[in-house]
Protein backbone atom coordinates (compact mmCIF):
# COMPACT_ATOMS: atom_id res chain seq x y z
CA UNK A 1 0.00 0.00 0.00
CA UNK A 2 1.19 3.55 -0.52
CA UNK A 3 3.74 4.58 2.33
CA UNK A 4 3.81 8.00 3.36
CA UNK A 5 7.18 9.14 5.17
CA UNK A 6 8.77 11.57 7.37
CA UNK A 7 12.01 12.70 8.39
CA UNK A 8 13.15 13.43 10.62
CA UNK A 9 10.40 11.68 13.40
CA UNK A 10 12.00 14.19 16.49
CA UNK A 11 13.81 17.62 16.47
CA UNK A 12 14.66 19.76 19.42
CA UNK A 13 16.11 23.24 18.64
CA UNK A 14 16.51 26.31 20.58
CA UNK A 15 13.87 28.79 19.71
CA UNK A 16 15.33 30.93 16.68
CA UNK A 17 16.70 28.40 15.06
CA UNK A 18 14.97 27.15 11.92
CA UNK A 19 13.46 23.67 11.24
CA UNK A 20 12.44 21.81 8.57
CA UNK A 21 10.51 18.46 7.61
CA UNK A 22 10.74 16.38 4.72
CA UNK A 23 8.00 14.07 3.72
CA UNK A 24 8.38 11.85 0.95
CA UNK A 25 5.33 9.50 -0.81
CA UNK A 26 5.81 6.09 -2.56
CA UNK A 27 3.16 7.29 -5.13
CA UNK A 28 2.69 10.21 -6.97
CA UNK A 29 0.70 12.43 -5.56
CA UNK A 30 -2.73 14.68 -6.64
CA UNK A 31 -1.77 17.24 -3.77
CA UNK A 32 -0.44 17.44 -0.71
CA UNK A 33 -1.84 18.66 2.57
CA UNK A 34 0.01 20.01 5.61
CA UNK A 35 -1.41 19.63 8.92
CA UNK A 36 -0.06 20.85 12.35
CA UNK A 37 -0.76 18.98 16.18
CA UNK A 38 -0.45 20.22 19.20
CA UNK A 39 0.33 17.86 22.19
CA UNK A 40 -3.17 16.87 23.14
CA UNK A 41 -5.08 18.47 20.02
CA UNK A 42 -6.57 17.19 16.83
CA UNK A 43 -4.93 18.03 13.65
CA UNK A 44 -4.98 21.16 11.99
CA UNK A 45 -5.02 22.10 8.53
CA UNK A 46 -2.22 24.25 7.63
CA UNK A 47 -1.93 24.62 3.19
CA UNK A 48 -2.52 22.61 0.67
CA UNK A 49 0.13 22.48 -2.37
CA UNK A 50 -1.38 21.40 -5.86
CA UNK A 51 1.01 22.15 -8.62
CA UNK A 52 4.68 20.68 -9.59
CA UNK A 53 7.51 22.48 -8.01
CA UNK A 54 4.82 24.77 -5.97
CA UNK A 55 6.14 27.09 -3.13
CA UNK A 56 3.82 28.78 -1.06
CA UNK A 57 4.70 30.76 2.65
CA UNK A 58 2.62 31.31 5.60
CA UNK A 59 4.84 33.76 7.32
CA UNK A 60 7.60 32.25 8.95
CA UNK A 61 6.51 28.79 7.00
CA UNK A 62 7.44 27.90 3.82
CA UNK A 63 6.48 24.82 1.94
CA UNK A 64 7.12 23.18 -0.91
CA UNK A 65 6.12 20.39 -3.33
CA UNK A 66 8.47 18.46 -5.47
CA UNK A 67 8.42 18.41 -9.20
CA UNK A 68 7.50 14.90 -9.11
CA UNK A 69 4.57 15.31 -6.83
CA UNK A 70 6.16 12.63 -4.34
CA UNK A 71 7.76 14.54 -1.89
CA UNK A 72 7.37 18.03 -0.28
CA UNK A 73 8.92 20.01 2.74
CA UNK A 74 7.78 22.27 5.32
CA UNK A 75 10.82 25.02 6.63
CA UNK A 76 10.36 27.04 9.85
CA UNK A 77 12.46 29.99 10.02
CA UNK A 78 13.46 31.57 13.49
CA UNK A 79 11.12 29.26 15.60
CA UNK A 80 9.35 30.36 18.25
CA UNK A 81 7.84 28.19 20.86
CA UNK A 82 4.06 28.51 19.74
CA UNK A 83 5.72 26.15 17.21
CA UNK A 84 6.09 23.18 19.23
CA UNK A 85 3.60 20.00 17.78
CA UNK A 86 3.84 17.50 15.38
CA UNK A 87 3.48 18.24 11.76
CA UNK A 88 1.97 15.73 9.35
CA UNK A 89 1.57 15.82 5.85
CA UNK A 90 -0.89 13.81 4.20
CA UNK A 91 -2.09 13.76 0.74
CA UNK A 92 -5.66 12.03 -1.12
CA UNK A 93 -5.68 8.69 -2.82
CA UNK A 94 -8.77 6.80 -4.15
CA UNK A 95 -11.03 8.72 -1.41
CA UNK A 96 -8.41 7.74 1.07
CA UNK A 97 -6.21 10.15 3.43
CA UNK A 98 -2.63 8.65 3.94
CA UNK A 99 -0.74 10.74 6.72
CA UNK A 100 2.79 10.93 7.25
CA UNK A 101 4.62 9.29 9.98
CA UNK A 102 5.01 12.98 11.29
CA UNK A 103 8.10 15.22 12.73
CA UNK A 104 7.45 16.06 16.40
CA UNK A 105 9.12 19.50 17.06
CA UNK A 106 10.11 20.59 20.33
CA UNK A 107 11.47 24.34 20.88
CA UNK A 108 13.66 24.73 23.57
CA UNK A 109 13.22 28.85 25.14
CA UNK B 1 -12.99 27.50 11.26
CA UNK B 2 -15.80 25.37 10.82
CA UNK B 3 -16.79 23.71 14.03
CA UNK B 4 -16.78 19.93 14.22
CA UNK B 5 -17.94 18.28 17.91
CA UNK B 6 -17.19 14.54 19.11
CA UNK B 7 -18.58 13.24 21.93
CA UNK B 8 -17.71 11.47 24.53
CA UNK B 9 -14.31 13.14 25.07
CA UNK B 10 -13.13 10.15 26.70
CA UNK B 11 -14.57 6.72 26.83
CA UNK B 12 -13.72 4.09 29.09
CA UNK B 13 -14.78 -0.19 28.05
CA UNK B 14 -13.70 -3.22 29.02
CA UNK B 15 -12.82 -5.58 26.08
CA UNK B 16 -15.28 -7.20 24.46
CA UNK B 17 -17.79 -4.54 24.86
CA UNK B 18 -19.48 -2.44 22.26
CA UNK B 19 -18.59 1.30 21.99
CA UNK B 20 -20.52 3.91 20.04
CA UNK B 21 -18.61 7.03 18.99
CA UNK B 22 -20.47 10.13 17.95
CA UNK B 23 -19.57 13.00 15.18
CA UNK B 24 -21.57 16.07 14.35
CA UNK B 25 -19.98 17.96 11.61
CA UNK B 26 -20.53 20.89 9.56
CA UNK B 27 -24.29 21.25 8.46
CA UNK B 28 -25.12 19.53 5.33
CA UNK B 29 -21.94 18.15 4.48
CA UNK B 30 -22.21 14.94 2.74
CA UNK B 31 -19.08 13.41 2.91
CA UNK B 32 -17.48 12.22 6.37
CA UNK B 33 -13.98 10.63 7.74
CA UNK B 34 -12.90 8.51 10.54
CA UNK B 35 -9.74 8.54 11.48
CA UNK B 36 -7.52 6.62 14.39
CA UNK B 37 -4.48 7.72 15.92
CA UNK B 38 -2.21 5.11 18.87
CA UNK B 39 -0.19 7.22 21.17
CA UNK B 40 2.79 8.60 19.96
CA UNK B 41 1.70 7.54 16.45
CA UNK B 42 0.63 8.95 12.71
CA UNK B 43 -3.35 9.57 11.97
CA UNK B 44 -4.74 6.49 10.10
CA UNK B 45 -7.33 6.62 7.75
CA UNK B 46 -10.40 3.95 8.94
CA UNK B 47 -13.07 5.30 6.44
CA UNK B 48 -14.78 7.91 4.05
CA UNK B 49 -18.47 7.91 3.95
CA UNK B 50 -20.95 9.96 1.13
CA UNK B 51 -24.19 10.23 0.95
CA UNK B 52 -25.02 7.76 3.56
CA UNK B 53 -22.63 5.48 2.11
CA UNK B 54 -18.98 3.64 2.72
CA UNK B 55 -16.93 5.33 0.14
CA UNK B 56 -13.79 3.68 0.85
CA UNK B 57 -12.44 1.91 4.05
CA UNK B 58 -8.50 0.60 5.19
CA UNK B 59 -7.64 -2.78 5.95
CA UNK B 60 -7.87 -1.61 9.41
CA UNK B 61 -11.54 -1.13 9.29
CA UNK B 62 -12.63 -4.92 9.49
CA UNK B 63 -15.90 -6.43 10.17
CA UNK B 64 -15.33 -5.33 13.73
CA UNK B 65 -16.36 -1.53 12.45
CA UNK B 66 -19.08 0.02 11.58
CA UNK B 67 -20.22 3.14 10.69
CA UNK B 68 -23.59 4.73 10.51
CA UNK B 69 -25.88 8.11 10.08
CA UNK B 70 -28.90 7.70 12.11
CA UNK B 71 -30.43 10.43 12.31
CA UNK B 72 -29.09 13.15 9.09
CA UNK B 73 -26.97 14.59 11.64
CA UNK B 74 -24.91 12.37 13.59
CA UNK B 75 -22.69 10.30 12.34
CA UNK B 76 -21.18 7.18 14.66
CA UNK B 77 -18.88 4.71 14.61
CA UNK B 78 -19.25 1.62 16.30
CA UNK B 79 -16.82 -1.31 17.29
CA UNK B 80 -18.68 -4.14 18.15
CA UNK B 81 -16.25 -6.51 20.47
CA UNK B 82 -13.38 -4.09 21.64
CA UNK B 83 -9.87 -5.07 21.94
CA UNK B 84 -6.61 -3.44 24.01
CA UNK B 85 -5.17 -2.81 20.65
CA UNK B 86 -8.48 0.17 19.99
CA UNK B 87 -7.42 2.27 22.19
CA UNK B 88 -6.63 5.37 20.25
CA UNK B 89 -7.68 8.92 19.63
CA UNK B 90 -10.47 8.52 17.27
CA UNK B 91 -11.13 11.52 15.00
CA UNK B 92 -13.84 12.64 12.78
CA UNK B 93 -13.37 14.59 10.07
CA UNK B 94 -15.09 16.35 7.17
CA UNK B 95 -14.20 18.11 4.17
CA UNK B 96 -14.60 22.18 3.65
CA UNK B 97 -16.83 22.56 0.57
CA UNK B 98 -14.96 21.63 -3.09
CA UNK B 99 -12.15 20.57 -1.60
CA UNK B 100 -10.45 17.61 0.39
CA UNK B 101 -8.85 19.37 3.16
CA UNK B 102 -10.05 18.36 6.57
CA UNK B 103 -11.57 19.73 9.52
CA UNK B 104 -10.96 17.25 12.55
CA UNK B 105 -13.09 17.08 15.27
CA UNK B 106 -11.73 17.55 18.64
CA UNK B 107 -11.12 13.43 18.99
CA UNK B 108 -12.77 10.36 21.75
CA UNK B 109 -10.14 9.06 23.62
CA UNK B 110 -10.64 5.78 23.17
CA UNK B 111 -9.54 3.26 26.50
CA UNK B 112 -10.07 -0.55 26.26
CA UNK B 113 -9.20 -2.28 29.71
Amino acid sequence: GQQVMQIPQYQHVQEGEDFTTYCNSSTTLSNIQWYKQRPGGHPVFLIQLVKSGEVKKQKRLTFQFGEAKKNSSLHITATQTTDVGTYFCAGPSSNQFYFGTGTSLTVIP
Amino acid sequence: EPEVTQTPSHQVTQMGQEVILRCVPISNHLYFYWYRQILGQKVEFLVSFYNNEISEKSEIFDDQFSVERPDGSNFTLKIRSTKLEDSAMYFCATPTRGTDTQYFGPGTRLTVL
